[in-house]
């Protein structure tokens, strides 16, 4: 069955330092999300991307969050310049269809540490 | 605008005893709603979904949920827990607009021997 997969599974790195997280989403899938945990705490909406662009960001994703498709199946979320505030269970997802009937696809997740 | 609302953060049943596991939503459109269970460091498996068809939804693993309009809710229920169900439930709302979804805070389950 498909599925979306994502690396790391865990990353543990210094304050200040810049932190890419990857995706495989779905392959036929035309849209993609990040969002964000934090432990012990709600599941946070980050962004949403369709066509090349972002679709919706929430007031989280700051400009130190970026996410960019650099090929036909990575989806990648970057942040600049992390903060103890980042440390974070981070899921991608993906779904087929602009209706929203269509579940969200998440993968495992990538767990941030930031010392 | 959306939101979800999962009215308990936390709920222990014994093994073998029904679990009901409770989420109100607000939509200004007709809302899809989902149930996901997230395993201890595992991450988000849909359970069920509804989406304008039947309103009580059949889920995996013995799970169901019920429309319920008039009430805005969406609770999910399963005649007798296992052990296995241990684990954090989430109540979702889909925005057909903008293919937004809305998480509630989730409920923790915690299954007695």
């Amino acid at each position: 069955e498909p599925e979306v997969t994502q690396t790391p599974s865990h990353q543990v790195t210094q304050m200040g330092q810049e932190v890419i997280l990857r995706c495989v989403p779905i392959s036929n899938h035309l849209y993609f999300y990040w969002y964000r945990q934090i432990l012990g705490q709600k599941v946070e909406f980050l962004v949403s991307f369709y066509n090349n662009e972002i679709s919706e960001k929430s007031e989280i994703f700051d400009d130190q969050f970026s996410v960019e498709r650099p090929d036909g199946s990575n989806f990648t979320l970057k942040i600049r310049s992390t903060k103890l505030e980042d440390s974070a269970m981070y899921f991608c997802a993906s779904n087929t269809n602009r209706d929203s009937t269509g579940e969200l696809f998440f993968g495992e997740g990538s767990r941030l540490t930031v010392l | 605008a959306q939101s979800v609302t999962q009215l308990d953060s936390h709920v222990s049943v014994s093994e073998g005893t029904p679990v009901l596991l409770r989420c109100n939503y607000s939509s200004s459109y007709s809302p899809s709603l989902f149930w996901y269970v997230q395993h201890p460091n595992k991450g988000l498996q849909l359970l069920l979904k509804y989406t304008s068809a039947a309103t009580l939804v059949k889920g995996i693993n013995g799970f169901e949920a019920e429309f319920k309009k008039s009430e805005t809710s969406f609770h999910l229920t399963k005649p007798s827990a296992h052990m296995s169900d241990a684990a954090e439930y989430f109540c979702v709302v889909s925005d057909h607009v903008f293919n937004k979804f809305y998480f509630g805070s989730g409920t923790k389950l915690n299954v007695k021997p």
